[in-house]
């Protein structure tokens, strides 16, 4: 069946560090790739997304790239902030899975001390 | 701010009472989603709507009954609770369940204590 796999956390890095939460997956088909970020107290918000392989999403300094070769979605960021502490999720919907399920990663705590 | 609207932000009730989860969306969706989170976990997948029917049950207990009553609103009526449904419940909505590849939205939940 369809899963995702992301790293153990907690994750813990300095103010502007350089960030990777690592994202592989197993779908059938071609998946549509997501990266959602929640913050302390709040719903799921969408961070960014890619379609089909090669993509790159990127959102505010965070990028992923569809990497079909690997079954990954690596989430980076160059320069992580304080405010980026949050859990981040990665998640999959596959076009050949009629249930609709959007398939999520365990999720990832990143704690970012200034 | 989140285009998904949930209320209440807090709910405690008692395991004998009668409360409902209401969402509500305008961004002209037509499938939306109950998740049930806990501490530490991804959202789990409860029920989905589509087109106003209900299209998926995920086995959820009868104590949870879904409703759309249209294309905009969302409930979630609750009764007769244990205290292990104490969780964050989420709100979700997407364009539509046949496009895969747009992403669903959230709100930012209902937090429900059962006592």
């Amino acid at each position: 069946g369809n899963s995702v796999t992301q790293m153990e956390g907690p994750v813990t890095l300095s103010e502007e560090a350089f960030l990777t939460i690592n994202c592989t997956y197993t779908a059938t088909g071609y998946p549509s790739l997501f990266w959602y970020v929640q913050y302390p107290g709040e719903g799921l918000q969408l961070l960014l997304k890619a379609t089909k392989a090669d993509d790159k999403g990127s959102n505010k300094g965070f990028e992923a790239t569809y990497r079909k070769e690997t079954t990954s979605f690596h989430l980076e960021k160059g320069s992580v902030q304080v405010s980026d502490s949050a859990v981040y999720f990665c998640a999959l919907r596959s076009r050949m899975d009629s249930s609709y399920k959007l398939i999520f990663g365990s999720g990832t705590r990143l704690l970012v001390r200034p | 701010d989140t285009e998904v609207t949930q209320t209440p932000k807090h709910l405690v009730m008692g395991m004998t009472n009668k409360k409902s989860l209401k969402c509500e969306q305008h961004m002209g969706h037509r499938a939306m989603y109950w998740y049930k989170q806990k501490a530490k976990k991804p959202p789990e997948l409860m029920f989905v709507y589509s087109y106003e029917k209900l299209s998926i049950n995920e086995s959820v207990p009868s104590r949870f009954s879904p409703e759309c009553p249209n294309s905009s609103l969302l409930n979630l009526h609750l009764h007769a609770l244990q205290p292990e449904d104490s969780a964050l419940y989420l709100c979700a909505s997407s364009q539509g369940t046949e496009y895969s590849n747009q992403p669903q939205h959230f709100g930012d939940g209902t937090r429900l204590s059962i006592l």
